[in-house]
């Protein structure tokens, strides 16, 4: 069982908006402002898509957002395009012995 | 731009060694600014933190819980790669292993190897 809690699945139209929650703790997700999000196709390694909650690396669309509230961090994708359908997880720093943390990964639909 | 490249085997026996390597282009291993890091994936236990090795004016490393007892990563300076060796290793192993590379700049894994599915079968 993964230490961040994730949905198994989020689906939704070409062009709409959807938001995949990741939800720890105050020892991690609620402590930090180092929550990551990764996207990873099928046989692939995982792609980081957002650092320090809310920053992009460079090259990575702004169609990809992130926030958070309390013990919850938020990936939002807007103006969804087929090409967002792969899974996505959730990384956190973690206090004492746990260090790091991952979701157990949203896969992620466009209809 | 950085690159990880990762090597060994896809297959080990129950109670043996498993050994990976990741071999670092576009930085070094002795980077004050990085860590270095082992991930494993697999159906049953998600996406899982290993261990990491990184250099502050000198070698260090942290492993997760709960393989802390099995497993050592090393940085090897004369390669500019690093290596994770996990022992006794039972089916329960199996999985796609990782190698990464964490910014002290981001806080986050930037940069990962292709991935390593390695099976523990007799």
């Amino acid at each position: 069982q993964s230490a961040l809690t994730q949905p198994a699945s989020v689906s939704g139209s070409p062009g709409q908006s959807i938001t995949i929650p990741c939800t720890g703790t105050s020892s991690d997700v609620g402590g930090y402002n180092y929550v990551s999000w990764y996207q990873q196709y099928p046989g692939k390694a995982p792609k980081l898509l957002i650092y320090e909650v809310s920053h992009r690396p460079s090259g990575v669309s702004n169609r990809f957002s992130g926030s958070k509230s309390g013990n919850t961090a938020y990936l939002t994708i807007s103006g969804l395009q087929a090409e967002d359908e792969a899974d996505y997880f959730c990384n956190s720093h973690a206090s004492s012995d746990t260090l790091v943390v991952f979701g157990g990964g949203t896969t992620l639909t466009v209809l | 731009q950085v690159q990880l490249q990762q090597s060994g085997p896809g297959q080990v026996k129950p109670s043996q060694t498993l050994s990976l390597t990741c071999a670092i282009s576009g930085d070094s291993v002795s980077s004050n600014s990085a860590a270095w890091n082992w991930m494993r994936q697999s159906p049953s236990r998600g996406l899982e933190w290993l261990g990491r090795t990184y250099y502050r004016s000198k070698w260090y490393s942290d492993y997760a819980v709960s393989v802390k007892t099995r497993i050592t990563i090393n940085p090897d300076t004369s390669k500019n790669q690093f290596s994770l060796q996990l022992n006794s290793v039972t089916p329960e192993d199996t999985a796609v292993y990782y190698c990464a590379s964490w910014r002290v700049q981001s806080e986050a894994f930037d940069i990962w190897g292709q991935g390593t599915m390695v099976t523990v079968s007799s």
